[in-house]
C-alpha cells in the first residue's frame, strides 16, 4: 500500500486567484472525500466522488469543484479564492463503504 | 447534520482512563473513530456498524448503542502516545454515496 499523497504541501494564493489542489489514492479505492478543516475544528465534507463522479456535496458553493480520474488520483479546484478559504484541505479515500477511510497528509492554504 | 461530541478537551495523567462520546440526532450507518496528531493527518482507529457491536484495538475499544444513535470510546491506562484529538464520524446509511460527517473533536492531553 502507497497510502494517500497529497500535494502541494503548502500554498499561498492571493484573493480572488484560482487553485488546484491534488490527491493520489490507493489503487482499488473508488471512494475519495474531500474535507476542508480549519484550525481547531473538526473536517467539513466538500464533496465526493465515486468512481469518477460525484455522489456527494456539503454545504461550499459552486466554486468548489473537482474531478475523479481512473488512476484513482483526485483535485479540488477552489475558483475566485476568498479569505475565509484559507484551511487545510484534506481528500480521503476507500474501498467501500462500511470501511475506514485513509486521509492523506492535506494540503495547507493560505489566502492573503 | 454534524454529531456532537463530548467532551471537548480532557486532561489526564499516563495510566489514567478517559470516555469520548458522539452522538446523532438522526438514524446511523456506521460510526468512525480518527485520531489526530498536531500538523498530521487524521489516522483511522475502528469503525462501529449498526447493530450494537463493540470494537477494540490495544487499549482503545468503543461500542456503538443503535437505538440512542450514540458512540463512545474508552481509552484505558492511557499512554503518551494517545495525546492527540480524537474525531467521531458518522454516516447515515451503507450507499456508495455515504458520506462522513465528522464531529469538532475531543481534544486529550496525557501528562507524565
Amino acid at each position: 500500500e502507497t497510502g494517500v499523497t497529497q500535494s502541494p504541501t503548502h500554498l499561498i494564493k492571493t484573493r480572488g486567484q484560482q487553485v488546484t489542489l491534488r490527491c493520489s489514492s490507493q489503487s482499488g479505492h473508488n471512494t475519495v472525500s474531500w474535507y476542508q478543516q480549519a484550525l481547531g475544528q473538526g473536517p467539513q465534507f466538500i464533496f465526493q466522488y465515486y468512481r469518477e463522479e460525484e455522489n456527494g456535496r456539503g454545504n461550499f458553493p459552486p466554486r468548489f469543484s473537482g474531478l475523479q480520474f481512473p488512476n484513482y488520483s483526485s483535485e479540488l479546484n477552489v475558483n475566485a479564492l476568498e479569505l475565509d478559504d484559507s484551511a487545510l484541505y484534506l481528500c480521503a479515500s476507500t474501498v467501500k463503504t462500511g470501511q475506514g477511510y485513509t486521509f492523506g497528509s492535506g494540503t495547507r492554504l493560505t489566502v492573503v | 447534520q454534524q454529531p456532537v461530541q463530548s467532551p471537548q478537551a480532557v486532561i489526564l495523567r499516563e495510566g489514567e482512563d478517559a470516555v469520548i462520546n458522539c452522538s446523532s440526532s438522526k438514524a446511523l450507518y456506521s460510526v468512525h473513530w480518527y485520531r489526530q496528531k498536531h500538523g498530521e493527518a487524521p489516522v483511522f482507529l475502528m469503525i462501529l456498524l449498526k447493530g450494537g457491536e463493540q470494537k477494540g484495538h490495544e487499549k482503545i475499544s468503543a461500542s456503538f448503542n443503535e437505538k440512542k444513535q450514540q458512540s463512545s470510546l474508552y481509552l484505558t491506562a492511557s499512554q503518551l502516545s494517545y495525546s492527540g484529538t480524537y474525531f467521531c464520524g458518522t454516516e447515515k446509511d451503507g450507499s456508495s454515496a455515504s458520506k462522513i460527517i465528522f464531529g469538532s473533536g475531543t481534544r486529550l492531553s496525557i501528562r507524565p
